[in-house]
This record gives structure tokens, sequence and C-alpha cells, in this order.
């Protein structure tokens, strides 16, 4: 199965960068990486997938290995709701129910 | 937003009662999701549906049962309620296993 692998938390100073990584080595090569975050006390919400080239949207961006062993979730300025939990999901397998994984993500702390 | 409801939103209930928890949404969706939420333990599948009466059970599907008879509507019923069922529980829709799932509010089921 394939699994991804995040620190637990990390602190970011309010209008910095922020960098989440995420290690997934097993992945296949047609398996997108889904991220979602948590705000405290809401159910998770989707921020973005991708293939293989880096993506972005109006919440995040997504920089993806060029072996795709692992990615990073980029937020070009934290705010203090960007305080949540990331979760980096590998892509469902047959094997398990086509369900995703969520695991415990990483706790992002943002410092006024 | 996804139109995902939830209901109740909290309950509080005794050992050995029954519970059911309801999702309702509005998006037509084909599949729907219920997972459990405690700490330390992330975010967890216990049952999902990928049609109306097609449901399959997920990583901790023991003590809950699921009913789907209309698109919009996926039950969730903990048949004698224990006080390790204690939790947030979470409902999510997507329209394919592969896609980005949107989630409810949530339900904080405590009993006691």
């Amino acid at each position: 199965d394939a699994k991804t692998t995040q620190p637990n938390s990390m602190e970011s100073n309010e209008e910095e960068p922020v960098h989440l990584p995420c290690n997934h080595s097993t992945i296949s090569g047609t398996d997108y990486i889904h991220w979602y975050r948590q705000l405290p006390s809401q159910g998770p919400e989707y921020v973005i997938h991708g293939l293989t080239s880096n993506v972005n949207n109006r919440m995040a961006s997504l920089a993806i290995a060029e072996d795709r062993k692992s990615s990073t979730l980029i937020l070009h300025r934290a705010t203090l709701r960007d305080a949540a939990v990331y979760y980096c999901i590998p892509p469902p397998r047959s094997n398990t129910g086509n369900q995703f994984y969520f695991g415990t993500g990483t706790s992002l702390t943002v410092i006024p | 937003d996804a139109g995902i409801t939830q209901s109740p939103r909290h309950k509080v209930t005794e050992t050995g009662t029954p519970v059911t928890l309801r999702c309702h949404q509005t998006e037509n969706h084909r599949y729907m999701y219920w997972y459990r939420q405690d700490p330390g333990h992330g975010l967890r599948l216990i049952h999902y549906s990928y049609g109306v009466k097609d449901t399959d059970k997920g990583e901790v599907s023991d003590g809950y049962s699921v009913s789907r008879s209309k698109t919009e509507d996926f039950l969730l019923t903990l048949e004698s309620a224990t006080s390790s069922q204690t939790s947030v529980y979470f409902c999510a829709i997507s329209e394919s296993p592969l896609e980005s799932q949107y989630f409810g509010p949530g339900t904080r089921l405590t009993v006691t």
C-alpha cells in the first residue's frame, strides 16, 4: 500500500512562506497526491492535488519532486487562519476499498 | 461550499442505547463516507457507500451499520452505543473514489 510520512508539527511566523513536506516513496506513476487541511473544530477541506508537475490554486502551491517520491505544500504567506492540521493523502487502493487514508498529518502553528 | 449537512451536531447518549446519525447532501455525488476522528488517530473510515443500497466496510466498521435508501441520505447507526464510540463523526461525499472529498461539519457524540 502507498503510505506517506509527514512531520507531526511545524511552526511558521505570520506572513512568511511555509513549506510542508511529505514523503510518499511507494506511490506509482499514475497516482495523484492529495492534500487536505483541517481547521480547528471543522471538517477537513480539500486543498490541492497533483500528479507530476507543480500545481497552483488560490489556496496553495504543490511542488512534486521529479522522482515523485516526495512533495511539498507551499503556503506563500501564512496567516493565522492557516493554522490547521495538513494531511498528505496517498491515492486510494482497490485492495483497501478505494479508501483515502488520512493519518495524523502535520499540525501547523502560525506565530503572530 | 458543498451542500452537506449532518444531524444532530451534538448528542449525548447512554451506553446500550441505539443512535442514528444522518448525513444529507444536495450535490448528487455518488460516493458518501462516514469517518470518526479521535485524538492521536486522525480520521478513520467507518463505512462508505458507492450508490443507493451499495455500501462497504471501512477500517473501523465493527459496532456500526449504515444504510443508503436515497442518493442524498447516508445514515450511520450504532445499534448499542458504547463509551469507545465517543468521538467526532464526519460525513464526506465525492463523485468517485479518486476525486476530492467534501466534508460535513461533524457530529460530536458522547456516550456516557
